[in-house]
């Protein structure tokens, strides 16, 4: 069985620009998060799809990040314009039901913002 | 706000011995709790849950302990293997269901 894939693994871009990363969640699983990583912190929830709609996003930023799951499948996070504090890892995770111990994470995006 | 804290940045412990990793959450309206293992460049990956109506939950070599006067978990691993060499993240999710919250993790060292 595939895992969840991401990409591009790695991302560096200037500050004010912008940036989108992908996920491709395991078939079938119906839920998708989206977490932040700042070094030496753990993941942050930032957005979680049941199907394609949204359960969750209180820690979201919306005035820079939005994220979309279009047909319930792949998901899509962007940020615009990014800030130097954006620097992170953005792992996207899904699972079958909503049971948080049945996540499958994928293994990140490295977004470096100079 | 940190509602999930790991104290201890970093562990070693010599291979066969027992690991002890900890861990303190502030919010009492959290009640399930879990462990994840992280190895470097990889996502984290789910290794043993416990529900608050429980005191411990055993899995293998694996045993997480919950002492909810204490706001307080921990991870035990007897024995500990260099495999186990990983970060381990204590997590939190809360009774509605969509609060979930990772600690900041503790970076183990199994010393062969």
């Amino acid at each position: 069985e595939a895992g969840v894939a991401q990409s591009p693994r790695y991302k560096i871009i200037e500050k004010r620009q912008s940036v989108a990363f992908w996920c491709n969640p395991i078939s079938g699983h119906a839920t998708l998060y989206w977490y932040q990583q700042i070094l030496g912190q753990g993941p942050k929830l930032l957005i979680q799809f049941q199907n394609n709609g949204v359960v969750d996003d209180s820690q979201l930023p919306k005035d820079r990040f939005s994220a979309e799951r279009l047909k319930g499948v792949d998901s899509t996070l962007k940020i615009q314009p990014a800030k130097l504090e954006d620097s992170a890892v953005y792992l996207c995770a899904s699972s079958l039901g909503s049971s948080y111990n049945e996540q499958f994470f994928g293994p990140g995006t490295r977004l470096t913002v100079l | 706000d940190q509602q999930v804290k790991q104290n201890s940045p970093s562990l070693s412990v010599q291979e066969g011995r027992i690991s002890i990793l900890n861990c303190d959450y502030t919010n009492s309206m959290f009640d399930y709790f879990l462990w994840y293992k992280k190895y470097p460049a990889e996502g984290p990956t789910f290794l043993i849950s416990i529900s608050s109506i429980k005191d411990k939950n055993e899995d293998g070599r694996f045993t997480v302990f919950l002492n909810k006067s204490a706001k307080h978990l921990s991870l035990h691993i007897v024995p500990s293997q260099p495999g186990d060499s990983a970060v381990y993240f204590c997590a939190a999710s809360g009774v509605t269901g969509n609060q979930f919250y990772f600690g900041t993790g503790t970076s183990l060292t199994v010393i062969p």
